[in-house]
Parts: structure tokens; sequence; C-alpha cells
């Protein structure tokens, strides 16, 4: 079956650790991102990737960073900058014009303890 | 920059009954607009979506009208069901090169039997 696959569905951190989250697809999509979602907020976006080794900051950032070295894989790493890390994942997937629609991965959910 | 609004929630409503969640938008050019769903601990579904004014978009009961006009992309269902409930979001896409989503922040629905 064709789609979005994250991993792990949840995650444990120490304070001051680095965490890598992982995004992969078999949808054959040139486009990936990264959202991150808190409690009550919609989602807003991390990192975001058009082709293999070229990627675009988004809206927050700071504190994380990805690598697109294959067109399928598309993993965010939570560095210890990350002020407030605890929250819900989403990687998302997108092929063709800016008219097509992203498709989402099931999330990862982060705990910093 | 784009912006989506959507109405607060959660909206609660009986089975069967009629539902409205707004949703109005500011950007520039001509967006695509969509409305996604989220049940409990997963990923986003997309519901529907029109990418041109006066498109209509439906699924499962759903409808939603593009009105430029009123830049707003109501979501409507004529009789809702308990399997209904989850958290609704509202996004916009512009046709740029890397064509980010933009999210209201949710309304959560709600629905008793």
């Amino acid at each position: 079956d064709g789609g979005i696959t994250q991993s792990p569905k949840y995650l444990f951190r120490k304070e001051g650790q680095n965490v890598t989250l992982s995004c992969e697809q078999n949808l054959n999509h040139d486009a990936m991102y990264w959202y991150r979602q808190d409690p009550g907020q919609g989602l807003r976006l991390i990192y975001y990737s058009q082709i293999v080794n070229d990627f675009q900051k988004g809206d927050i950032a700071e504190g994380y960073s990805v690598s697109r070295e294959k067109k399928e894989s598309f993993p965010l790493t939570v560095t210890s900058a990350q002020k407030n890390p605890t929250a819900f994942y989403l990687c998302a997937s997108r092929t063709g014009s800016g008219r097509d629609t992203q498709y989402f991965g099931p999330g990862t959910r982060l705990t910093v303890l | 920059g784009d912006s989506v609004t959507q109405m607060e929630g959660p909206v609660t409503l009986s089975e069967e009954a009629f539902l409205t969640i707004n949703c109005t938008y500011t950007a520039t050019g001509y967006p695509s607009l969509f409305w996604y769903v989220q049940y409990p601990g997963e990923g986003l579904q997309l519901l529907l979506k029109a990418t041109k004014a006066d498109d209509k978009g439906s699924n499962k009961g759903f409808e939603a009208t593009y009105r430029k006009e009123t830049t707003s992309f109501h979501l409507e269902k004529g009789s809702v069901q308990v399997s209904d409930s989850a958290v609704y979001f509202c996004a916009l896409s512009t046709p740029s090169g890397y064509s980010t989503l933009t999210f209201g922040k949710g309304t959560m629905l709600l629905v008793s039997p």
C-alpha cells in the first residue's frame, strides 16, 4: 500500500538529548513537509523540501534540523536547542503543482521528560 | 501574509443535526482551499478541497463552496453522526514554488447520540 509512515509513534526524551523522527513515503512525491501541532493550535510549519538535497526553513525552524538525501525520506532532528519540544509532529508529502493535496502521516508524539 | 480563521469550538451537536463550521481566509492571488479532519491521536486526512472560485468540494456528506467574494470556505453537513466527532482544519495553499499550507487553528466537533 502506498502511504507515509512515521516512526516511532511515541517517543520520550530526556532534556538535553537530540532525537530524530523518521518519515518515509512510497508515493513517489517530490515535496515533503514537517509540521508541529500543539494542543488547541493549528499546524505550524517547521521545514519543507521540494527536491532531494534541498530544504527550506518554515515558520518555526529554530532548534530543528532536517536532511533530504533520498526522495523517500525526510528525517527531522529535534535538537537540545529546541526550548519546548514536547508536541505532536506530523510529516506530509505532495506531488506535482502547488494545487495538489498534501497527504499526512500518522504522526509522532514526542514527550520530553 | 496568508492566514485562515476558523470558528472556535467545541461545536456540540446532537446526531442528525445540521453542521456549519465557518472558515475565512486572507491570501494573495488565488489559493486552493482544503478541509482536513483529524481523529484523536491520528494524522490529518483530506476531507475535501476546491481549487478555484465557485468550486464546490464534497465528500462523505460534507460540502464546502469556494466563495471568492466573501473569502470564505464554510464546511457544512446536513446530518451529522457520532462518528463525525473529530477536529476539523481549514487550510489554504498558494501556487507558489513550494506551496506550503497555512492552517486555521482547528474546530473540535462533538456529536452526541
